[in-house]
C-alpha cells in the first residue's frame, strides 16, 4: 500500500516538446506530492509539488497534475529544453512521518 | 540558498568494517532523514531522526545502522559491520518544523569491497 509506481522508466522527447511523466500511488492517506529533479552525482533537488487540495500547479514550464479519485499524479514539462535532461522522481508523503516513499524515477533525454 | 552538506562524497570501505556518513543540516530545520539509492534504483528511506530520537525507520535499518546528532549540528549515519549490499548512495535530508519542503545533500557514494 506505500508504492508508487512511475513511467516511463525512460522517455526521449525532442527540444521544444512537452515530456510527460506519470505515478500512481494506492495509500489514500497520502498528502503531499513532489517532484524531484536529479542529476548524476547529486541529490535529489525539489522541482514541484503538489497538495490534494487542488488539481493542478504550475511553476514556469512545469506543471503537476493531479487526480485524486484516480490516485494518479503527472508532471509535465513543457518546452522541454536539453537542461531538462535527467532522471525524475515522484514521491508521497502522509502527515504521519513526513517519510517520502518515492516512485522508481524516470530517465528523461531531450535531444538538441 | 541553504544548503545540507554530506560528508565525504566517496568513501571505500573492506567489507566488515564500520562506517561513519556525515551530514550538516540546514540549521534552522529539525527533522532530519537518512535515504539511499542503490545504483540505478529508486530512492529508499531509511531513517527519520526527530528532537534527538529516532521517529520512524524502515527495514532496511536493522541493527546494523545507527544514527546520532553529536553535537547539535552534525548528523551521523554509523553502519557497524559493512556488507558488500551496503555499496549505494546515501543521502541525507532535512526539513523545517512543520514543513514537508526537504532539502537533499549531494549524497556519500558508498562502496564496499
Amino acid at each position: 500500500q506505500q508504492q508508487v509506481k512511475q513511467s516511463p522508466q525512460s522517455l526521449i522527447v525532442q527540444k521544444g516538446g512537452i515530456s510527460i511523466i506519470n505515478c500512481a500511488y494506492e495509500n489514500t492517506a497520502f498528502d503531499y506530492f513532489p517532484w524531484y529533479q536529479q542529476f548524476p552525482g547529486k541529490g535529489p533537488a525539489l522541482l514541484i509539488a503538489i497538495r490534494p487540495d487542488v488539481s493542478e500547479k504550475k511553476e514556469g514550464r512545469f506543471t503537476i497534475s493531479f487526480n485524486k479519485s484516480a490516485k494518479q499524479f503527472s508532471l509535465h514539462i513543457m518546452d522541454s529544453q536539453p537542461g531538462d535532461s535527467a532522471t525524475y522522481f515522484c514521491a508521497a508523503a502522509d502527515n504521519a512521518g513526513n517519510m517520502l516513499t518515492f516512485g522508481g524515477g524516470t530517465r528523461l533525454m531531450v535531444k538538441p | 540558498e541553504p544548503e545540507v552538506t554530506q560528508t565525504p562524497s566517496h568513501q571505500v570501505t573492506q567489507m566488515g568494517q564500520e562506517v561513519i556518513l556525515r551530514c550538516v543540516p540546514i540549521s534552522n530545520h529539525l527533522y532530519f532523514y537518512w535515504y539511499r539509492q542503490i545504483l540505478g534504483q529508486k530512492v529508499e528511506f531509511l531513517v527519520s531522526f526527530y528532537n534527538n530520537e529516532i521517529s520512524e525507520k524502515s527495514e532496511i535499518f536493522d541493527d546494523q545502522f545507527s544514527v546520532e546528532r553529536p553535537d547539535g549540528s552534525n548528523f551521523t549515519l554509523k553502519i557497524r559491520s559493512t556488507k558488500l549490499e551496503d555499496s549505494a548512495m546515501y543521502f541525507c535530508a532535512s526539513i523545517p518544523e512543520g514543513g514537508y519542503g526537504y532539502t537533499f545533500g549531494s549524497g556519500t557514494r558508498l562502496t564496499v569491497v
